[in-house]
């Protein structure tokens, strides 16, 4: 079954400091992994894709296939990272294309 | 692009009403997702529509819920009869086109209150 597991509920860090946000999956053929944030007060938006392999706002994922982990990170985090962060995954295959499967999302604080 | 919008964005209903949740997908998506959040959990995805057509309603409840996408017209999450177990926040979501590589783009959300 398709589910997607992040450990952490909360995660505070100090500006500047590296932050990791962990997402864990399991599927059993090959997903397109994504990052949404909410920040306060406003909509779930796409933060960055597995396919698009870029960098946003400084953040990076890499999709690891054997350990089935999609974490998050950036290397010094700012106070405007303040966020609720959600991992989402979507199949390729059969009646479930289309749909988003989250995770339960991180609430991650930046303290200055 | 005004972008994805849902309205109302805050509904109390009282148990056995019914609630309509509206939603207006980005200017060129006919593709629109429903999910819902309950306290503490993450989005759970309930119904996958284009124009006038259900195309995987799977994650919504066998009772009480029906989802439909007019030809014309915003996309309607309706809940007959609800109960203190409905309250949560429903989330649409619109993309161009089907395919699990397409981003979807979310709405506001509507929080509904059963009392």
């Amino acid at each position: 079954a398709q589910r997607v597991t992040q450990p952490e509920k909360l995660l505070s860090v100090f500006k500047g400091a590296p932050v990791e946000l962990k997402c864990n999956y399991s599927y059993s053929g090959s997903p397109e992994l994504f990052w949404y944030v909410q920040y306060s007060r406003q909509r779930l938006q796409l933060l960055l894709r597995h396919i698009s392999r870029e960098s946003i706002k400084g953040f990076t994922a890499d999709l690891n296939k054997g350990e089935t982990s999609f974490h998050l990170k950036k290397p010094f985090a700012q106070e405007e990272d303040s966020a609720m962060y959600y991992c989402a995954l979507s199949g390729a295959g059969g009646s479930t294309l289309g749909r988003l499967y989250f995770g339960r999302g991180t609430q991650l604080t930046v303290w200055p | 692009n005004a972008g994805v919008m849902q309205n109302p964005r805050h509904l109390v209903r009282r148990r056995g009403q019914e609630a309509r949740l509206r939603c207006s997908p980005m200017k060129g998506h006919s593709h629109v997702y429903w999910y819902r959040q309950l306290p503490e959990e993450g989005l759970k995805f309930m119904v996958y529509l284009q124009k006038e057509n259900i195309i995987d309603e799977s994650g919504m409840p066998k009772e009480r819920f029906s989802a439909e996408f007019p030809k014309e017209g915003p996309s309607i999450l309706r809940i007959q009869q609800v109960v203190r177990g409905d309250s949560a926040a429903y989330f649409c979501a619109s993309s161009p086109s089907q395919g699990f590589q397409e981003t979807q783009y979310f709405g506001p959300g509507t929080r509904l209150l059963v009392l």
